[in-house]
Parts: C-alpha cells; sequence; structure tokens
C-alpha cells in the first residue's frame, strides 16, 4: 500500500518569515508527489507536482517543493508567508495498487492548516 | 473556477435513506474522481471512472455506487445512509494519467 504523511496538524508563521509544510510518503515503486491548496468553502486547487527530474519543484502563487528520495520527503515551502497563503494543505501520492490497473487514482494526507499571522 | 460542476452544494437527508450526487467535469476530461472528506478521515479516494468505464476502486462502501454516462457526466448514489456518512464528497476530472486533478467546490452532506 502507498501512504502519505503529514506530521503537523497546523503551522504557524509570522507574515513575510518562510514556511515549510512538511510531506512525507512511501511507495513501491517510484513516486508521483503533488501538493494541492484548499481554502474555505472551496475544492482542491493543483499547486505543484513531481514526476521526474529536478528535485526542486515551483508552482503557482511562488510555491516550491523539495523532492528528498532518501528521506522519502517532499516538503513544500515558500520564502515569504503571505496572510493570503493561510488554508489546508494536502500533499498527494499517485497510487499505483489500486485496483483496476494503470489507475491514476491520488492518495492523499490528512492535510496541514498553514496560519499566517500579520 | 475549476470548471468541474457538483450539484447539490448541500443535501439534507435522514438515516435510511439514499441520495444521488452529480458531477459535471472539465470539458475534453474523461476521467472522474470521487473524494469523501471528512473531520477524522481526511480525504479519502472512493472511485475513479474513466470515458464511462470504471477504473479504479478506492474506500468505497457497498452502500455506495457510481456511475459515468455517454455525456461523461457521473453520479454517485449512496443508500441506507448513517450518521456517518455526513461528509463533504467532492468530485474531480482530469485529462489524463499524469495531470493534476481540477476538484469542484464539492456536496455537503448531513444525515441527521
Amino acid at each position: 500500500a502507498q501512504s502519505v504523511a503529514q506530521p503537523e496538524d497546523q503551522v504557524n508563521v509570522a507574515e513575510g518569515n518562510p514556511l515549510t509544510v512538511k510531506c512525507t510518503y512511501s511507495v513501491s515503486g517510484n513516486p508521483y508527489l503533488f501538493w494541492y491548496v484548499q481554502y474555505p468553502n472551496r475544492g482542491l486547487q493543483f499547486l505543484l507536482k513531481y514526476i521526474t527530474g529536478d528535485n526542486l519543484v515551483k508552482g503557482s502563487y511562488g510555491f516550491e517543493a523539495e523532492f528528498n528520495k532518501s528521506q522519502t520527503s517532499f516538503h513544500l515551502k515558500k520564502p515569504s508567508a503571505l496572510v493570503s497563503d493561510s488554508a489546508l494543505y494536502f500533499c498527494a501520492v499517485r497510487d499505483i495498487t489500486l485496483s483496476g490497473g494503470g489507475a491514476d487514482g491520488l492518495t492523499f494526507g490528512k492535510g496541514t492548516h498553514l496560519i499566517i499571522q500579520p | 473556477d475549476s470548471g468541474v460542476t457538483q450539484t447539490p452544494k448541500h443535501l439534507i437527508t435522514a438515516t435510511g435513506q439514499r441520495v444521488t450526487l452529480r458531477c459535471s467535469p472539465r470539458s475534453g476530461d474523461l476521467s472522474v474522481y470521487w473524494y469523501q472528506q471528512s473531520l477524522d478521515q481526511g480525504l479519502q479516494f472512493l472511485i475513479q471512472y474513466y470515458n464511462g468505464e470504471e477504473r479504479a476502486k478506492g474506500n468505497i462502501l457497498e452502500r455506495f455506487s457510481a456511475q459515468q454516462f455517454p455525456d461523461l457526466h457521473s453520479e454517485l448514489n449512496l443508500s441506507s445512509l448513517e450518521l456517518g456518512d455526513s461528509a463533504l464528497y467532492f468530485c474531480a476530472s482530469s485529462g489524463g494519467t499524469y495531470e493534476k486533478l481540477f476538484f469542484g467546490s464539492g456536496t455537503q452532506l448531513s444525515v441527521l
């Protein structure tokens, strides 16, 4: 089975400071990793993905994530946080063991609430 | 706007009842996914359809079923509802295997 862990339920950061939201994964093969963000009363929005290539992936709204194979991590980062970044963030991995073969449904972590304080 | 439309936005019903949630994917997307989001379980993958055919099953209960129609819209049927089925149900669509998912705004189901 493949899984994703987000060890922090909540992360608090002062506006203007760098932020990190942690994610670790467990897969049987090569991982395909994603970050999504959910604002209140909205569906999830795609931020960025890692399929292959450069370990540092840049995404929307100034976010980036670093893939670390040895630590099985895919932490989300941003150099300078904005109050508007406050939201619920989900890390996800493509689960290739789902029934049906060739399925591309994602397995999501439980989410991390990011709170940016003015 | 993600381009994925879900109806209704809110649904209140009683235990033992049956409901149908509807999803229209983004124009051109052949894959539709259903997810359940609750406070205790997080975001759980239920089922995926691709061009009308079931492609993958996740943690979907036997009381739940889904289908995708020729026009690519999808319906999730929930029957014999229990209090624990109260959750936010999301539909998402994608254009390909490694493409990102586009999520609808969800249907908030409350079972009383």
